[in-house]
């Protein structure tokens, strides 16, 4: 099965500064790579997320990368702000199949 | 609003007791899962289900079980033969595989 490795699991930084989550995954198979913001004693909502045909996605502040050769993707978050305190989630899977597997989380915490 | 309702979500159990946790969704997704939620574990998948009155064990399947009567619902019962139920219960549904729209979560204390 798939295998999903995120690093690192807590990152802190300062308000402005740029944060880059890192994951990688086992399964050559897997052709889309979401990513989950969850605040504290919520669920995790899809912020993100890139299919195998395309190396870059960009949305405001937030960009994802992805590299198949290395079977690895990034999230990339610029001018921090202390909303975008929380955990965040990379996921992996294979289109074929509904089996979502998830990294551990990094908890990012933005300091003012 | 569209959106996925778990209930409840506070829930205590004392040891020995099975208890069941409520997921309902009005997005109208064919696919519907539980996943497990433990400090520095991520999300480990327990039961997912493609389409009604059909569903597959997940990861850690073990002391639970599902049912998909209807579209809309998917509840799950943490049984007595689960060996550490304590933990945050998260259900989610997709409009296809791996796009997944969560609910707010139920945390379950075994007292």
């Amino acid at each position: 099965g798939e295998n999903v490795e995120q690093h690192p699991s807590t990152l802190s930084v300062q308000e402005g500064d740029s944060a880059v989550i890192k994951c990688t995954y086992s399964d050559s198979a897997s052709n889309y790579f979401p990513w989950y913001k969850q605040e504290l004693g919520k669920g995790p909502q899809l912020i993100i997320d890139i299919r195998s045909n395309v190396g870059e996605k960009k949305d405001q502040r937030i960009a994802v990368t992805l590299n198949k050769t290395a079977k690895h993707f990034s999230l990339h978050i610029t001018e921090t702000q202390p909303e975008d305190s929380a955990v965040y989630f990379c996921a992996a899977i294979q289109s074929s199949n509904y089996k979502l597997t998830f990294g551990k989380g990094t908890l990012l915490t933005v300091n003012p | 609003d569209g959106g996925i309702t778990q209930s409840p979500k506070y829930l205590f159990r004392k040891e020995g007791q099975n208890v069941t946790l409520s997921c309902e969704q009005n997005l109208n997704h064919d696919a519907m899962y539980w996943y497990r939620q433990d400090p520095g574990q991520g999300l480990r998948l327990i039961y997912y289900s493609q389409i009604v009155n059909d569903f597959q064990k997940g990861d850690i399947a073990e002391g639970y079980s599902v049912s998909r009567e209807k579209k809309e619902s998917f509840p799950l019962t943490v049984t007595s033969a689960q060996k550490n139920p304590t933990a945050f219960y998260l259900c989610a549904s997709g409009r296809g595989p791996g796009e997944l729209f969560f609910g707010e979560g139920s945390r379950l204390t075994v007292l």
